[in-house]
């Protein structure tokens, strides 16, 4: 039979609230990590990421934390707009050396309620 | 700069018959990578490919292939299609010199149906 497709968690927030999208990673070893903006019908964008020898990076009203004790990241999207609505993941780089494979979360669908 | 190329962008074919998607990286990438996304399992990687290589593997049949050409264009081939490689089929450029990972960007993926 068909398969059950993921269920994509859900955060609804107000149009120019600050938003807080999370993301729990599974190897320790990783050390690379990037966010991605998916919108309906496209391609995933980047939107910021941050190797393990930080713990905090801004870009334009985004900053993702790091918190490598509990393999916890989260993305922080200031004032948020209409526009942000989408789906985010995070995804990880868990392989050393040359190598751009990346593990990718189930992905988080941001509503913003106008 | 332009950004990651697809082709074709829809595809539809039918069990057992075989499909060739092309890659065009961003200008001066040399790894491509190619992922699946399905309702179903999410965004799986497939494999990476950086100087005509293979670098990479995911766990995937053997009825997926990829290659990758002097110009840093890729492909990635799945042959004896089934219902279940219904999918967005997403290529990803990156810099890929050696030493660590870096920015990853996506093109606007193929949708391809197995009917």
């Amino acid at each position: 039979g068909e398969s059950v497709g993921l269920h994509l968690p859900t955060l609804s927030v107000q149009e120019g609230d600050n938003s807080i999208i999370n993301c729990a990673y599974s190897n320790s070893a990783s050390d690379y990590f990037i966010w991605y903006k998916q919108e309906s019908g496209k391609g995933p964008q980047f939107i910021i990421d941050i190797r393990s020898n930080m713990d905090k990076r801004q870009g334009q009203r985004v900053t993702v934390l790091l918190n490598k004790t509990v393999k916890h990241l989260s993305l922080q999207i200031a004032a948020t707009q209409p526009g942000d609505s989408a789906v985010y993941f995070c995804a990880e780089s868990s392989e050393s050396g040359a190598t751009n494979k990346l593990i990718f979360g189930t992905g988080t669908l941001l509503a913003v309620q106008p | 700069k332009a950004g990651v190329t697809q082709t074709p962008r829809y595809l539809i074919k039918t069990r057992g018959q075989q499909v060739t998607l092309s890659c065009s990286p961003i200008s001066g990438h040399r790894s491509v990578s190619w992922y699946q996304q399905t309702p179903g399992q999410g965004l799986q990687f497939l494999f990476e490919y950086f100087s005509e290589t293979q670098r990479n593997k995911g766990n995937f049949p053997g009825r997926f292939s990829g290659r990758q050409f002097s110009n840093s264009r890729s492909e990635m081939n799945v042959s004896t299609l089934e219902l279940g490689d219904s999918a967005l089929y997403l290529c990803a450029s990156s810099l890929g010199e050696t030493g660590e990972a870096t920015e990853a960007f996506f093109g606007q993926g193929t949708r391809l149906t197995v009917v």
